[in-house]
């Protein structure tokens, strides 16, 4: 059964770098034909799409975020990672990690639990 | 891109029945596949409805999504509420980037 699993700071102090990592477990990661992709959700409000990455290091990111964000792939591992650099407290939120299903890059099936990172203002 | 809106909150008790909509505001709700996702406190989220209409295996035929084109809207109805139904539920859908609907929460009581 997939599982997926999100690892890091719980902290991050402002301007510092936020970086994250998902654990996939139960199928390879590696010439998938899944896009691999965070997610977020700040304290009391909406989810949030921050970009994906696909087989290969295919990236795609939030045009709000993108200017700040890395995601990459690592199949040796069988994980992903995120990173976001010169944070804010805006940047407080629940982050997880998800797999869309197969060629498709907007329907997640399965999902992290989640982690939250607090960025203290 | 266009937003989706869901009420914040509904609620319904046990064993009745209970309809969440996801409006879009511009372009055609069926020109991209509606998703509906199920966040509960404690576990991960799961998807309870993808591409409009479809359930995934192990979600119980008491969730059901379809689509009203006049209304530009999807919608999510869960039939037969259980407790355990109580939850936050997110609509999505894709624009020119992933749109997520800004959620609502179901009580059941």
């Amino acid at each position: 059964q997939l599982q997926l699993q999100e690892s890091g700071p719980g902290l991050v102090k402002p301007s510092e770098t936020l970086s994250l990592t998902c654990s996939v477990s139960g199928d390879s990661i590696s010439h998938s034909r899944h896009y691999y992709t965070w997610i977020r959700q700040p304290p009391g409000k909406g989810l949030e799409w921050i970009g994906n990455v696909f087989d290969g290091g295919y990236t795609s990111y939030n045009p709000s975020l993108k200017s700040r964000l890395t995601i990459s792939i690592d199949t040796s591992e069988n994980q992903f990672s995120l990173k976001l650099t010169s944070v804010t407290a805006a940047d407080t939120a629940v982050y997880y990690c998800a797999r869309t299903a197969e060629w498709e890059v907007a329907e997640f099936r399965s999902w992290g639990r989640g982690t939250l990172v607090t960025v203290p203002s | 891109n266009f937003v989706l809106t869901q009420p914040p909150s509904v609620s319904e008790s046990p064993g009745k029945t209970v309809t969440i909509s996801c409006t879009r505001s511009s372009g055609t709700i069926a020109s991209k596949y509606v998703q509906w996702y199920q966040f509960r406190p404690g576990s991960p989220p799961t998807t309870v409805i993808y591409e409009d209409n479809h359930r995934p295996s192990g979600v119980p035929d008491r969730f059901s999504g379809s689509i009203d084109s006049s209304a530009n809207s999807a919608s999510l109805t869960i039939s037969g509420l259980k407790t355990e139904d109580e939850a936050d539920y997110f609509c999505q859908s894709f624009g020119s980037s992933v749109v997520f609907g800004g959620g609502t929460r179901l009580t059941v009581l």
